[in-house]
C-alpha cells in the first residue's frame, strides 16, 4: 500500500495571503495520480485538483495550484489570495494500485484557518 | 443528477445492534467504495467494488459487510455494532480507475455507537 504524509496538522493564514499545504507520498508505482480534497465544516468532500505522475506541467485550477516535485515525491497545494471560505480541512490522496486504482489512500489532513 | 446519496445522515446505535448504511449513485459509475473518517486519521478504506457482483476488502474491513447487486447501490452493513465503529462514513464512486477522474463523495453518515 502507498503512504501519504501531511506533516502540518494546522495552518493559519491571513486573508489575501498565499499558503502552501505540504504533502509527501511514497510509492513504487511509476504511474500514479495525486488528488487534493477540501472538507469544510459542513463535512462534504470537495475535489480541488489532480496531478498525474506523467504530467509535464504543474496542475492549476483557479486559485489552486499544485507544486509537484517528482524527485522529492512531494505534491504541495498552493492556495493564492486566501479567502475566509478557504477555512477547512484539506486532504492529499493518491490512487491505490492494490484496488486496481479504483480507490484512494488519504493523508491525515491539514486544518487551514483563514483570519480576516 | 443527484450524484452520490447516503442515508441516513445521522444514526445512533446501541452496542450489538445491526444496521445498513445506504449508498446510491445515478452517474452509472462502475467503481464504488466506503470509507470511514475518524479524528486525526484521515479517510480509511473499508470495502470497495469494481462492478456489480464484485467486492473486495480495504484497510479496515472487520465488522462490516457489503454486496453490490446493482450498479447504482452499494450498501454497507454493520453486523454487530461496537463503540469502535463510531465514525463518519463516506460512500464514493468514480467513473474509471487509473485516470484523472476524481472520486465523487456522498454527504456522509455520522454514526454513534453507545
Amino acid at each position: 500500500a502507498q503512504k501519504i504524509t501531511q506533516t502540518q496538522p494546522g495552518m493559519f493564514v491571513q486573508e489575501k495571503e498565499a499558503v502552501t499545504l505540504d504533502c509527501t507520498y511514497d510509492t513504487s508505482d511509476p504511474s500514479y495520480g495525486l488528488f487534493w480534497y477540501k472538507q469544510p465544516s459542513s463535512g462534504e468532500m470537495i475535489f480541488l485538483i489532480y496531478q498525474g505522475s506523467y504530467d509535464q506541467q504543474n496542475a492549476t485550477e483557479g486559485r489552486y495550484s499544485l507544486n509537484f516535485q517528482k524527485a522529492r515525491k512531494s505534491a504541495n497545494l498552493v492556495i493564492s489570495a486566501s479567502q475566509l471560505g478557504d477555512s477547512a480541512m484539506y486532504f492529499c490522496a493518491m490512487r491505490e494500485p492494490d484496488s486496481g486504482y479504483s480507490t484512494l489512500t488519504f493523508g491525515k489532513g491539514t486544518m487551514l484557518l483563514v483570519s480576516p | 443528477n443527484a450524484g452520490v446519496t447516503q442515508t441516513p445522515k445521522f444514526q445512533v446505535l446501541k452496542t450489538g445492534q445491526s444496521m445498513t448504511l445506504q449508498c446510491a449513485q445515478d452517474m452509472n459509475h462502475e467503481y464504488m467504495s466506503w470509507y470511514r473518517q475518524d479524528p486525526g486519521m484521515g479517510l480509511r478504506l473499508i470495502h470497495y467494488s469494481v462492478g456489480a457482483g464484485i467486492t473486495d476488502q480495504g484497510e479496515v474491513p472487520n465488522g462490516y459487510n457489503v454486496s453490490r447487486s446493482t450498479t447504482e447501490d452499494f450498501p454497507l452493513r454493520l453486523l454487530s455494532a461496537a463503540p469502535s465503529q463510531t465514525s463518519v462514513y463516506f460512500c464514493a464512486s468514480s467513473y474509471s480507475p487509473g485516470s484523472s477522474y476524481e472520486q465523487y463523495f456522498g454527504p456522509g453518515t455520522r454514526l454513534t455507537v453507545t
